[in-house]
This record gives structure tokens, C-alpha cells and sequence, in this order.
């Protein structure tokens, strides 16, 4: 499995973007790259994944660089409910969807 | 709300004894996936369950067993209980069209308390 390292904490406004960068340099070419997060006392919440292009959905955008070794995950209007840790997973097509968690970055969205 | 279900949602145990935590998966779902999380760290895999086998494990004894009904509920039983098995134990369930893909629907967990 690929290592991976993110920022321990991040503050935001609310209402600004929230910019969570994650480094996975050792990342395979079959692995994706899946963002979760985990709201106090709640289980993880998926929220994107993607292998080397873009990616947009109702919650988040996901950018992976050209090379594959970051990505950054950006909320586009921050609020108070988007405070959580938040962790990014390389997956390897060939495991049986064993996702391994990191510490992640603990956002802390403020008024 | 992921549709996934555990009970019970707090369980405290003494040392030694055995304990069995249940997860209703989301509809559709064919795969159920257990985490242990212990206090200020990330979710560990213990294994997983695809159509009722046995697809995976992580670095957990073999007193942490599984098992999945036909209905793709799941029960998750760990004998001979230690004080470090305090903990919080989620359950996912995922849709596992293609192996190793899908992503991971949590229920809110169980918290037991071994004392």
C-alpha cells in the first residue's frame, strides 16, 4: 500500500474554500485515490475518488497531479458542518477494498 | 444516513469474555467490510465478507472471527477478551462488482468498553 502524508490540522473560514493536500508518492498505477472523512463519534463518510483525472461531485472536487504522487481535496464553500478528519486512501484495484487509514488532517471550520 | 446498521451501540464486557456485534448492510450491498478504531487513531481493517466468504484480513488474531448470512448481514465475535479490545467497531458495506473497487458505506459503530 502506498504512504501517504497529510497536514496534521487545517483551520477555515466559513464560507471559504478548504484546500486538504495529501502527498502518496510511492502510489502504484492501479491504485485510486479515495477521500473519506469522519465527523466527531460518526463513522467515515466516503466522499470522491479518482485515478488520474479531475474529479467533481455534489460534495467535494478532487485534483491529482500529472505525475500521481498528490492530490488535493477542495470543499468550495466551507461551513461548520464540514469540520471533521479527513483521510486520503490510495486502493489498490487488487486488495479486497481494504481501505488503510491514516491520521489524516483534522479541519476545524470556524465562523 | 448510509442505511448501514449496528447494534448494539454500547457494550461493556469484562476481560475474557466474549462478545458478538451485528451489521444490517445497505440494500443491494453484497460486501461487508469490519474496522476496529481505537481512541484518537484511524479505522484498522480486520477483514471482510463477499457473498458470505472469508476476502480479506488484516493483522488480527484469530479470537476476531466474522461471519455473513445469505441476507449479507454480518456478525463480527471476538473471544477471550483483552482491555485493549476497547475500541469502536465499524461495519461497511460496499457493492463488490469489481474486486478491490466500490466505495465503503459506515454505520455508526459499536463501542465497547472492556474492563
Amino acid at each position: 500500500d502506498a504512504k501517504t502524508t497529510q497536514p496534521p490540522s487545517m483551520d477555515c473560514a466559513e464560507g471559504r474554500a478548504a484546500n486538504l493536500p495529501c502527498n502518496h508518492s510511492t502510489i502504484s498505477g492501479n491504485e485510486y485515490v479515495y477521500w473519506y472523512r469522519q465527523i466527531h463519534s460518526q463513522g467515515p463518510q466516503y466522499i470522491i475518488h479518482g485515478l488520474k483525472n479531475n474529479e467533481t461531485n455534489e460534495m467535494a472536487s478532487l485534483i491529482i497531479t500529472e505525475d500521481r504522487k498528490s492530490s488535493t481535496l477542495i470543499l468550495p464553500h466551507a461551513t461548520l458542518r464540514d469540520t471533521a478528519v479527513y483521510y486520503c486512501i490510495p486502493q489498490d484495484t487488487g486488495t479486497a477494498s481494504k481501505l488503510t487509514f491514516g491520521t489524516g488532517t483534522r479541519l476545524q471550520v470556524t465562523l | 444516513e448510509t442505511g448501514v446498521t449496528q447494534s448494539p451501540t454500547h457494550l461493556i464486557k469484562t476481560r475474557g469474555q466474549q462478545v458478538t456485534l451485528r451489521c444490517s448492510s445497505q440494500s443491494g450491498h453484497n460486501t461487508v467490510s469490519w474496522y476496529q478504531q481505537a481512541l484518537g487513531q484511524g479505522p484498522q481493517f480486520i477483514f471482510q465478507y463477499y457473498r458470505e466468504e472469508e476476502n480479506g484480513r488484516g493483522n488480527f488474531p484469530p479470537r476476531f472471527s466474522g461471519l455473513q448470512f445469505p441476507n449479507y448481514s454480518s456478525e463480527l465475535n471476538v473471544n477471550a477478551l483483552e482491555l485493549d479490545d476497547s475500541a469502536l467497531y465499524l461495519c461497511a458495506s460496499s457493492l463488490g462488482v469489481r474486486r478491490g473497487l466500490g466505495e465503503q458505506y459506515f454505520g455508526p459503530g459499536t463501542r465497547l468498553t472492556v474492563t
